[in-house]
């Protein structure tokens, strides 16, 4: 069945590095993948969306690269803040045009 | 910006109650979508909607219904609650006739069944 891995383990980093999130896939070849940022107690914020034939996407300190060979999308944070603590979510299309969801990885940048 | 408004933050009922849960967006959005989220499973699909009256299952659909009777509503029906389904439920909206469009969502009702 499809299925998306995101590494389950917190990610600690200091303020001021890059932080990057992985997201795996396998049994699916999905048009695009999308990431979101959740904060307890809160619902998903969508950040990006990417498609199936763009190598990689950026907003401001965000970048998300797709790499459909390898399966894997990776999510970096440039300049990383104590305010980008969060669980970051990524998701891709099924072949039934839902949105499948990881389970997501939580990110604490200390000052 | 788009606004989802789930009508409970938190809500308590007992085993076997009906339970409603209300998502109203203000967007004009076709599809509207209602997701249960535990821990070590993510987000779960339980229903979704693209259109007035129009339904279909998601990955989870036993034990609840849901009902679209105008464009910007989307009720989530728990028919007779049972403990297993204590969670935290997520109603999201997204624009279009494709489902790859980003999907918004409210804040979420944290329901516990006792």
């Amino acid at each position: 069945s499809q299925k998306i891995e995101q590494n389950s383990e917190a990610l600690n980093i200091q303020e001021g590095k890059t932080a990057t999130l992985t997201c795996n896939y396998t049994n699916y070849s999905p048009a695009y993948l999308q990431w979101y940022r959740q904060d307890p107690g809160r619902g998903p914020v969508f950040l990006l969306l990417i498609r199936e034939n763009e190598k990689e996407k950026r907003k401001e300190r965000l970048k998300v690269t797709f790499d459909t060979t390898l399966k894997q999308s990776l999510f970096h944070i440039t300049a990383s803040q104590p305010a980008d603590s969060a669980t970051y979510l990524c998701a891709l299309a099924a072949n039934t045009g839902k949105l499948i969801f990881g389970q997501g990885t939580t990110l604490q940048v200390k000052p | 910006d788009v606004k989802v408004t789930q009508s409970s933050r938190y809500l308590v009922k007992r085993t076997g109650e009906k339970v409603f849960l209300e998502c109203v967006q203000d967007m004009d959005h076709e599809n509207m979508f209602w997701y249960r989220q535990d821990p070590g499973l993510g987000l779960r699909l339980i229903y979704f909607s693209y259109d007035v009256k129009m339904k279909e299952k998601g990955d989870i659909p036993e034990g609840y219904s849901v009902s679209r009777e105008k464009k910007e509503r989307f009720s989530l029906i728990l028919e007779s609650a049972s403990t297993n389904q204590t969670s935290m439920y997520l109603c999201a909206s997204s624009y279009g006739q494709s489902y790859n469009q980003p999907q918004h969502f409210g804040d979420g009702t944290r329901l516990s069944i006792l």
